[in-house]
């Protein structure tokens, strides 16, 4: 069946440094692949997306990067902040049928000061 | 606009009762969702639903049932609870942007504890 992997599952940067967090998945269908923010008891959020007809989206100092061909896909941060301390998740879904969306399994952020 | 909700926000079980974890939202989304949340783990897909009227199963179903009630509502019955479905369950909905590409909106998430 369908699967994201997600690495690393723990990642720790000094402030103000890039931070990297990598998925790949299994589902040649897939076309959809958003990421999430989810700060502790909370609930998850959507950050940034990116569709395959695209192969890298910035927002800020987010970016993402879709290589389809090779199946994995990357979220970037730059110049890191004590806010984006979180658990990261990744996830891919086929847009035509715009139900099954799978999740990684999870990258535990820590900023150092 | 109160998004999605659920409830209860918490409850403890016993081994062998049985619940429904109830979810509604007012966005008019096709799409709801299940999913489950052990600690210190991703998201789990346990059932979704496309749309009224239909349910598929995700990664994880045993164990659980669903009903599509009507657009608005989703729930998810535990028929024989098992210390094994203690987790945090998340209800979420999806809105269709345009045509390739939607958002994933969550519910605030209902702590369940099987003793």
């Amino acid at each position: 069946g369908e699967n994201v992997e997600q690495h690393p599952s723990t990642l720790s940067v000094q402030e103000g440094d890039s931070a990297v967090i990598k998925c790949t998945y299994s589902d040649s269908a897939s076309n959809y692949f958003p990421w999430y923010k989810q700060e502790l008891g909370k609930r998850p959020q959507l950050i940034i997306d990116i569709r395959s007809n695209v192969g890298e989206k910035k927002d800020q100092r987010i970016a993402v990067t879709l290589n389809k061909t090779a199946k994995h896909f990357s979220l970037h941060i730059t110049e890191t902040q004590p806010e984006d301390s979180a658990v990261y998740f990744c996830a891919a879904s086929s847009y035509s049928s715009a139900s099954k969306i799978i999740f990684g399994s999870g990258t535990r952020l820590s900023i150092r000061p | 606009n109160a998004g999605v909700t659920q409830t209860p926000k918490f409850q403890v079980l016993k081994t062998g009762q049985s619940m429904t974890l109830q979810c509604a939202q007012d966005m008019n989304h096709n799409s709801m969702y299940w999913y489950r949340q052990d600690p210190g783990m991703g998201l789990r897909l346990i059932y979704y639903s496309a749309s009224e009227g239909t349910t598929d199963k995700g990664e994880v179903p045993n164990g659980y049932n669903v009903s599509r009630l009507n657009k608005r509502e989703f729930s998810l019955r535990l028929e024989s609870a098992a210390p094994s479905q203690t987790s945090v369950y998340f209800c979420a909905s999806t809105l269709k942007l345009g045509t390739s590409s939607y958002e994933q909106y969550f519910g605030p998430g209902t702590r369940l504890t099987v003793t």
